[in-house]
């Protein structure tokens, strides 16, 4: 069974804070594709990164980062100096592709308020 | 590059009706998969389109169907709806055919509201 694990429900912090956001899976599958998605109040969901499960190298993207460790099936997101802009429901989500397609199993995903 | 549109945005149906939703694909994008999304049960998958053929179904009744036509816009169609229908359905399409592991990019939502 695949699975994704978003254990914080709500998060708030204050402009300029780190936060880290975790995200655990499970998959028996040797290939899966790992998904971080953003969406705020308008309701789209709007892709953030993507990473398959060959590459354990980190990512960077300018407040944005990522870590995936396959030892411990995560793959958490931290923002660095965190702005009200970021406020947005984040969701972690799961592709595990095989003959079927390609359906993303997300969890339940974590509020995060930023307050100034 | 216009994103992924979704028809209407906003509908109110009342149980036992039926109701059909549009999506039109990024340009160039050939795959089309459909979420719902509740408050309950969060995000979930209901089926995935690619060349007018449906390549993968989620756990819903048969009441849920869907359909991909040859420019690769998709509809999606609920009958004799319930109040448990209420929700946002997402529209996702992909440069990337089923299988791959692509990134995945959403519309706006059409938000069923069912009384």
């Amino acid at each position: 069974a695949q699975k994704v694990t978003q254990a914080q429900t709500e998060i708030s912090v204050v402009e300029k804070e780190d936060v880290t956001l975790d995200c655990v899976y499970e998959t028996r599958d040797t290939t899966y594709y790992l998904f971080w998605y953003k969406q705020p109040p308008s309701g789209e969901l709007v892709f953030l990164i993507r990473r398959n499960s060959f590459d354990e190298q980190n990512e960077i993207s300018g407040r944005y980062s990522w870590n995936f460790q396959k030892s411990t099936s995560s793959f958490n997101f931290t923002i660095t100096a965190s702005q009200v802009v970021d406020s947005a429901v984040y969701f972690c989500a799961l592709s595990a592709p095989g003959q079927a397609g390609t359906a993303l199993i997300f969890g339940k995903g974590t509020t995060l308020s930023v307050s100034s | 590059k216009a994103g992924v549109t979704q028809t209407p945005r906003y509908l109110i149906k009342t149980r036992g009706q039926q109701v059909t939703l549009s999506c039109s694909p990024i340009s160039g994008h050939r795959s089309v998969s459909w979420y719902q999304q509740t408050p309950g049960q969060g995000l979930q998958f209901l089926f995935e389109y690619f060349s007018e053929t449906q390549r993968n179904k989620g756990n819903f009744p048969g009441r849920f169907s869907g359909r991909q036509f040859s420019n690769s816009r998709s509809e999606m169609n609920v009958s004799t709806l319930e109040l448990g229908d209420s929700a946002l359905y997402l529209c996702a399409s992909s440069l990337v055919v089923p299988g791959k592991g692509g990134e995945q990019f959403f519309g706006p939502g059409t938000r069923l509201t069912v009384l």
